[in-house]
């Protein structure tokens, strides 16, 4: 069990907009730790979509946005395209122990 | 162009021990934190170690700890994952990444192809 959780699943016609959520508690996301996401086609290496939270790298389109509140961060993708359908995680920072990296479990976004 | 090339990686029975190793090029080395993260067949990713660019920080995930231990050689651009009392559910493949800044808490901007690691008798 992932201590982020993420939806297993998200789907979305082509065009539309949907939401990918990631939770987590007082000692990561809650302690202050940057919120990042990744982008995983299928046999590929995951891919660096949103880092700090709100921002993109260099390549990465404008229709990939990340928000984070409190304990919660949120992934947003608008326009979906047939190619946006892939695993995506987000991964955090945990301070309960020692300092751990932490991944959420990933969700399998579909577009229908 | 980043490049990290991981090798290392193959078949080993239980309770063996194996190291990989990633070969980086295309940026300063020792600029610049190093992670392991792995995935098992069919899952998702999972954090394994990182360590800072003077490998002054290392953290290692619960799975892991005591059991493996994460270096690096700056002179040789290298990061390495030395693995011991390998257990099945060690069978993933085991990805380098490269943090985007010195410190260990910070995205991982670069990522490479992996190196398979299968536990077996």
């Amino acid at each position: 069990q992932s201590v982020l959780t993420q939806p297993p699943s998200v789907s979305g016609a082509p065009g539309q907009r949907i939401t990918i959520s990631c939770t987590g508690s007082s000692s990561n996301i809650g302690a202050g730790y940057d919120v990042h996401w990744y982008q995983q086609l299928p046999g590929t290496a995951p891919k660096l979509l949103i880092f700090g939270n709100t921002n993109r790298p260099s390549g990465v389109p404008d229709r990939f946005s990340g928000s984070k509140s409190g304990t919660s961060a949120s992934l947003a993708i608008t326009g979906l395209q047939a190619e946006d359908e892939a695993d995506y995680y987000c991964q955090s920072y945990d301070s309960s122990l020692s300092v751990e990296g932490i991944f959420g479990g990933g969700t399998k976004l579909t577009v229908l | 162009e980043v490049q990290l090339v991981e090798s290392g990686g193959g078949l080993v029975q239980p309770g063996r021990s194996l190291r990989l190793s990633c070969a980086a090029s295309g940026f300063t080395f020792d600029d610049y934190a190093m992670h392991w993260v792995r995935q098992a067949p069919g899952k998702g990713l999972e954090w394994v170690s990182g360590i800072s660019w003077n490998s002054g920080r290392i953290g290692y995930a619960d799975s892991v700890r005591g059991r493996f231990t994460i270096s690096r050689d700056n002179a040789k651009n290298s990061l390495y994952l030395q693995m011991s009392s390998l257990r099945p559910e060690d069978t993933a493949l085991y990805y380098c990444a490269k943090a985007s800044e010195e410190t260990v808490t910070t995205s991982l901007d670069f990522w490479g192809q992996g190196t398979l690691v299968t536990v077996s008798s």
